[in-house]
């Protein structure tokens, strides 16, 4: 099995610019997550997905984030537009239902400047 | 606010040593446990998961389970500088078994000196 698969794993772009994160979770995993990872802040939950529906966004920071999972092995978190405080690495984990621990994708690390 | 805590450290411990790193966490309703590692520059490593009051040891780890006094914790024995990292406690704060999503501890950073 591949992992969960991130892209890219590096990314740089200019604040106001729009910025997608993309996430393959693995195959037969029900349950897919977003963290956000800082120094200051360590992992915090942005949203979740079980079977491909969004359950709980609280943690998403405004209205400049936004997640889909359209089918079982793919989710996009988009940030636009992007702003120097949304540097930060951004994980996305998967699991199967039942209280079973996640696997975490490499990770994207986002600069913004 | 459902949190864990976690000493931050560094936790220094000399190699061949026993390392213990500690957790708490606010939610009494809580079912999963579990102890990732993550080196620097890297995405977090499950390595422990445990459910019940009492001790699960697995190889040199053990982690240890006080619902309780609301406790977790995890030793390693003949500490490696290879364990050198930061080890971050995860807790599913959702009652029944559910896939709520875990709440992390912001990480313990170990160091095991040569």
């Amino acid at each position: 099995d591949a992992g969960v698969i991130q892209s890219p794993r590096h990314e740089v772009t200019e604040m106001g610019q729009e910025v997608t994160l993309r996430c393959k979770p693995i195959s037969g995993h029900n349950s897919l997550f977003w963290y956000r990872q800082t120094m200051m802040r360590g992992l915090e939950l942005l949203i979740y997905f079980n079977n491909n529906v969004p359950i709980d966004d609280s943690g998403m920071p405004e209205d400049r984030f936004s997640a889909k999972m359209p089918n079982a092995s793919f989710s996009t978190l988009k940030i636009q537009p992007s702003e120097p405080r949304d540097s930060a690495v951004y994980f996305c984990a998967s699991s199967l239902a039942g209280g079973y621990g996640y696997t975490f994708g490499s990770g994207t690390r986002l600069t913004v400047v | 606010q459902k949190e864990v805590e976690q000493n931050s450290g560094p936790l220094s411990v000399p190699e061949g040593a026993i390392a213990s790193l500690n957790c708490t966490y606010s939610d009494r309703g809580s079912q999963s446990f579990f102890w990732y590692r993550q080196y620097s520059g890297k995405s977090p490593e499950l390595i422990m998961s445990i459910y019940s009051n009492g001790d699960k040891e697995d190889g040199r780890f053990t982690a240890q389970l006080n619902k309780a006094s609301q406790y977790v914790s995890l030793l390693i024995r003949d500490s490696q500088p290879s364990d050198s990292a930061t080890y971050l406690c995860a807790v599913n704060m959702g009652a029944g078994a559910g896939n709520t999503p875990l709440v992390f501890g912001k990480g313990t950073r170990l160091s095991v000196i040569a």
